[in-house]
């Protein structure tokens, strides 16, 4: 049982470029949710999915995509990314949203 | 709106000495609470949770929280903490009518000083 499992672990893009961060969970969770962590400004919710087939946006969805392409995966997409989008990922489930589980993160560097 | 406030940026603790970490939450519900802990480089730990009942609530790793509604509170704390005790500690409230959506803290850094 793996938890919540992420990829890539770390990532350097150029602006401009574009990436899909990847999320998966193996607990049979209903909601899965996507943030990022900021020094000093705690975690931030991007996008969130209370469930397969919707999505909704959180407090910072500019600029990102996500897909909810099964039960178990949730991924996060930067169609160009920007400086301002250099983070820390994380990526959370839970069974219906009361407590949610993290991820290891994936740490991103937009230059 | 709802908001969680943590007052202390860092807090400095000697090892062996008792813990206390603040946290203050604005919402008008009944709050569904959180403390996490994120060691460095990692991912974020479930400490533990107040949704209802007894309002002193035990967690993992000896650590202890009360819900205190009068003053909008949950605190969290640790009679005698160790050197593995340092990391970074969120507190959260989960909007129960948004799909429990957690606001979150903007985390407090714990030092052991040895």
């Amino acid at each position: 049982n793996a938890g919540v499992t992420q990829t890539p672990k770390f990532q350097v893009l150029k602006t401009g470029q574009s990436m899909t961060l990847q999320c998966a969970q193996d607990m049979n969770h209903n909601s899965m949710y996507w943030y990022r962590q900021d020094p000093g400004m705690g975690l931030r919710l991007i996008y969130y999915s209370a469930s397969e087939g919707t999505t909704d946006k959180g407090e910072v969805p500019n600029g990102y995509n996500v897909s909810r392409l099964n039960k178990r995966e949730f991924s996060l997409r930067l169609e160009s990314a920007a400086p301002s989008q250099t983070s820390v990922y994380f990526c959370a489930s839970s069974v219906g949203g009361e407590t949610q589980y993290f991820g290891p993160g994936t740490r991103l560097l937009v230059l | 709106a709802q908001s969680v406030t943590q007052p202390d940026i860092h807090i400095t603790v000697s090892e062996g000495a008792s813990l206390e970490l603040r946290c203050n939450y604005s919402y008008g519900a009944t709050p569904y609470l959180f403390w996490y802990v994120q060691s460095p480089g990692q991912g974020l730990q479930l400490l533990l949770k107040y949704f209802s009942g007894d309002t002193l609530v035990q967690g993992i790793k000896g650590f202890e929280a009360e819900f205190k509604r009068s003053q909008s509170s949950f605190n969290l704390r640790k009679p005698s903490v160790h050197w593995s005790d340092a990391a970074e500690y969120f507190c959260a409230v989960a909007i129960t009518d948004s799909n429990y959506q957690l606001i979150w803290g903007a985390g407090t850094k714990l030092i052991i000083k040895p």
